[in-house]
């Protein structure tokens, strides 16, 4: 069974300054990944998403994401945040095959300080 | 083009009641999934439906959860007899179905029970 692993419950950076979350991931087969971003009171948007072919993958709100094969990583990364990047992120892998349900990490609340 | 939406936003019911939460999905998406989201549990998958083929319920969590899709469109999740414990977000996506599939969220159904 295929499992999510955010490491990092509540992260604060100040605005302007580097940002990355961890995702640490557990399937048998090449995953399909994905980082969504949730506001408060509001569904999940889409950041980004890895299928295959350039382990780098950049996203919507200047996001990127690299996969990382030899470490079963996908972190999310972002030069510099925004105030308005305050949100929940979570990070999912997927199935190429059979159970299409998306397994979820629990979740990094980002805060960012002025 | 619209995207997922959910109704109703919120709901607040007394325990014992029976409760229905209706999804519309994207236009044209074969796909049609929900999930839960609630505090002790992060989001938790509970039914996958694709086309005409019989829907995934291996997420549903008791025999008083049950969904159906009309048409191949919307989609209705039941629950009946709530308990305080079913408490939690409801969230809806679809997908195109096709190979490399994106779920796209609604805005979710906040159910508290009383």
């Amino acid at each position: 069974a295929q499992s999510v692993t955010q490491p990092d419950i509540h992260i604060t950076v100040s605005e302007g300054a580097s940002l990355e979350l961890r995702c640490n991931y557990s399937y048998g087969a090449t995953p399909y990944l994905f980082w969504y971003v949730q506001s408060p009171g509001q569904g999940l948007q889409l950041l980004l998403k890895y299928f295959s072919g350039d382990t780098l993958v950049q996203g919507i709100k200047g996001f990127e994401a690299e996969f990382k094969r030899s470490q079963s990583s996908f972190n999310l990364r972002k030069p510099s945040v925004h105030w308005s990047d305050a949100a929940e992120y979570f990070c999912a892998v997927g199935a190429g095959t059979g159970r299409r349900a998306l397994t979820f990490g629990s979740g990094t609340r980002l805060q960012v300080q002025p | 083009g619209a995207g997922v939406s959910q109704s109703p936003s919120n709901k607040v019911t007394e325990k014992g009641k029976d409760v229905e939460l209706r999804c519309d999905p994207i236009s044209g998406h074969t796909a049609l999934y929900w999930y839960r989201q609630s505090l002790g549990q992060g989001l938790e998958f509970l039914i996958y439906f694709q086309g005409n083929s019989a829907p995934d319920k291996s997420g549903l969590p008791s025999d008083r959860f049950s969904a159906e899709r009309t048409g191949g469109s919307v989609s209705t999740l039941t629950i009946q007899r709530t308990q305080q414990e079913d408490s939690a977000v409801y969230l809806c996506a679809s997908s195109s179905g096709t190979h490399q599939e994106t779920q796209y969220f609604g805005p979710g159904t906040r159910l508290l029970v009383l």
